[in-house]
């Protein structure tokens, strides 16, 4: 009865490969969301989406484009992986606009050779 | 700009001795405040949140926070730290987004 769930857990990938993280909650929530944490644990948004709506696109190369389609799913698809690209990308979806917290997914741990 | 701040990159802390890890926001109005924790190869757990009302906050985990509008800070305690609380602790701030401080990396001695 995972809450919110990612695949794969795991992803090593050639650069210049295209790669896609799948997401989905079973929680009812409203908005989903895409975080990067980099190496130094630094935790940074990407995108939010609000009911298969896009509310939140911070500075993330085009390369990366999220898809939500439907409430309960947010899909992270990255082309032409970059060294730079390697983290682990966390999932993660809460009620109406966050403030009642998020819930995260385990993350997806991206390690592009 | 709204940002949220955890001065300390990493404690060390005997086992059974008392824990308080700092956090500091930047914010225009009060925001929504929250402690994460991440333990090793895990996703991250809420621990608790505050959003208004009475300034202490219990969480699960043994663990509470205090909001103090003065200092704009909201600390992270517990009064006696067990071998599993080794983690990683994130302060969030919610204005339109959750915005994390840069996390503590916690090492607790036996």
């Amino acid at each position: 009865d995972t809450a919110v769930s990612q695949t794969p857990k795991y992803l090593v990938t050639q650069m210049g490969n295209d790669k896609s993280i799948k997401c989905e909650q079973n929680l009812g929530h409203d908005t989903m969301y895409w975080y990067k944490q980099d190496s130094k644990k630094f935790l940074k948004i990407m995108f939010s989406y609000n009911n298969k709506e896009l509310i939140i696109n911070e500075t993330v190369p085009n390369r990366f484009s999220p898809k939500s389609p439907d409430k309960a799913h947010l899909n992270l698809h990255i082309n032409s992986l970059e060294l730079g690209d390697s983290a682990v990308y966390f999932c993660a979806s809460s009620p109406r606009g966050g403030d009642y917290g998020y819930t995260f997914g385990s993350g997806t741990r991206l390690t592009v050779v | 700009a709204q940002s949220v701040t955890q001065p300390d990159i990493h404690i060390t802390v005997s086992e059974g001795a008392s824990l308080e890890l700092r956090c500091n926001y930047s914010y225009g109005a009060t925001p929504y405040l929250f402690w994460y924790v991440q333990s090793p190869g895990q996703g991250l757990q809420l621990l608790l949140k505050y959003f208004s009302g009475d300034t202490l906050v219990q969480g699960i985990k043994g663990f509470e926070a205090e909001f103090k509008r003065s200092q704009s800070s909201f600390n992270l305690r517990k009064p006696s730290v067990h071998w599993s609380d080794a983690a990683e602790y994130f302060c969030g701030g919610a204005g339109n987004k959750l915005t994390f401080g840069g996390g503590t990396r916690v090492l607790v001695k036996p």
